[in-house]
């Protein structure tokens, strides 16, 4: 079974970093591109970054550039987020996405985690 | 970045009705559309991609159409299990977008 388990997330004071992650289990990790996508409390979805199979591509939204730091770690499967000057626009649901393609980075997600959440407080 | 437009925001229904949602693109994205759907406190799932391929495992009365910058997605027959919010996203580019997303209620 394919299965997408983030972690990670918590309260943070605004300016402040968090890393999130993702296990992924139930297919072959390094044959597929990864995101994430993120959801603030009673809005809309947000592609955030997505990163290329082999971790050698990686693309930012405009609202996280220079802030967040997408990576992977095809031999532990495992998906990361790495997130500094926190603000409280970042407040969110986070969720980690498979595409169906595999190694397309542009692609639809058939495969979403549960999500964690990240809450910033100034 | 390429915007997309979903119409309406919120969609109003009776479980046996056929609802249509639209979806416009700013600029052509081909055929690179999927839509989701989310229901509260849960994950988006794929109902729908290349702009009118469905998932598998997804039921047939979910359809989507059209192409460049405009998008249908039909539900036929609405059942219970529908009510939810539905989002359609573009994958045209590196920077993808959704939709602000379509919430279909019980009448």
């Amino acid at each position: 079974e394919v299965q997408l388990l983030e972690s990670g997330g918590d309260l943070v004071q605004s300016g402040g970093s968090l890393r999130l992650s993702c296990a992924a289990s139930g297919f072959t990790f390094s044959d597929y591109a990864m995101r994430w996508v993120r959801q603030a409390p009673g809005k809309g979805l947000e592609w955030v970054s997505a990163v290329s199979s082999t971790g050698g591509s990686k693309y930012y939204a405009d609202s996280v550039q220079g802030r967040f730091t997408i990576s992977r770690d095809n031999s532990k499967n495992t998906l990361y987020l790495e997130m500094h000057s926190l603000s409280d626009e970042d407040t969110a649901m986070y969720y980690c996405a498979k595409g169906r393609d595999g190694y397309n980075v542009r692609d639809a997600y058939n495969m979403w985690g549960h999500g964690t959440m990240v809450t910033v407080v100034s | 970045d390429i915007q997309m437009t979903q119409s309406p925001s919120t969609l109003s229904a009776s479980v046996g009705d056929r609802v249509s949602i639209t979806c416009r693109a700013s600029q052509t994205i081909v055929s690179y559309l999927a839509w989701y759907q989310q229901k509260p406190g849960k994950a988006p799932t794929l109902l729908i991609y290349k702009g009118s391929y469905l998932e598998s495992g997804v039921p047939s009365r979910f359809s989507g159409s059209g192409s460049e910058t405009e998008f249908t997605l039909t539900i036929s027959n609405l059942r219970p299990d529908d009510f939810a919010t539905y989002y359609c996203q573009q994958y045209h580019t590196y920077s993808l977008t959704f939709g602000g997303g379509t919430k279909v209620e019980i009448k």
